[in-house]
């Protein structure tokens, strides 16, 4: 079956501190793999995306993503993370019937 | 500008009563989709339309209903059946012949039945 495995459900950081938010995903088919984010009121976002290509994917606000096939992982990362970025991740994968299967979401505050 | 509108953005409602959530997009995208997202669940896919006077269930579509007459226009009935109602709601939509399937989101619908 399809399906989005997100590691941590809650995270807190000081701010400066790296990140790294694990996910892994099962699909047979060719992936395509996305992290979103929900900043507290506002809409969910694309933070960045993995095609094909380069499997170290730079995102928006100094993400970064890496793809490793041989793991089924699109672990999310940041070296030095800021107050602003305390907001909701969620990762998910292409499925079929061009629908998104999704994670249950990461849930991180960074402490001033 | 482009983009999904959802309105309105808080809505409360009696218990038995039905509502529905409007979604309009200007972005010219053939397929939308409803998300009910409730803390720790994720995004859960409610109903989804690809074209126009077309739609699928999704994962939990039980005591919804959509309709799509209109290209931009996808509304969301949330009927006496559902027995959780009280959610945030999610609109989403994706341009058509995108091949990677990146969705575009509205800014939601918190609905609270009492």
């Amino acid at each position: 079956a399809q399906s989005v495995s997100q590691h941590n459900h809650h995270v807190i950081l000081s701010e400066a501190a790296s990140l790294e938010l694990g996910c892994n995903y099962s699909y047979g088919g060719t992936v395509n793999l996305f992290w979103y984010v929900q900043y507290p009121g506002q809409h969910l976002q694309l933070l960045l995306k993995y095609f094909s290509g380069d499997p170290l994917v730079k995102g928006i606000k100094g993400f970064e993503a890496e793809f490793i096939k041989s793991k089924f992982s699109f672990n999310l990362r940041k070296p030095s993370v800021q107050w602003s970025d305390t907001a909701e991740y969620f990762c998910a994968v292409n499925g079929n019937n061009r629908k998104l299967i999704w994670g249950l979401g990461t849930s991180l505050a960074v402490n001033p | 500008d482009g983009g999904i509108t959802q309105s309105p953005k808080y809505l409360f409602r009696k218990e038995g009563q039905n509502v529905t959530l409007s979604c309009e997009q200007n972005l010219n995208h053939d397929a939308m989709y409803w998300y009910r997202q409730d803390p720790g669940q994720g995004l859960r896919l409610i109903y989804y339309s690809q074209i126009v006077n077309d739609f699928q269930k999704g994962d939990i579509a039980e005591g919804y209903s959509v309709s799509r007459e209109k290209k931009e226009s996808f509304p969301l009935t949330v009927t006496s059946a559902q027995k959780n109602p009280t959610a945030f709601y999610l609109c989403a939509s994706r341009k058509d012949r995108d091949p990677y399937n990146e969705q575009f989101f509205g800014p939601g619908t918190r609905l609270t039945v009492l």
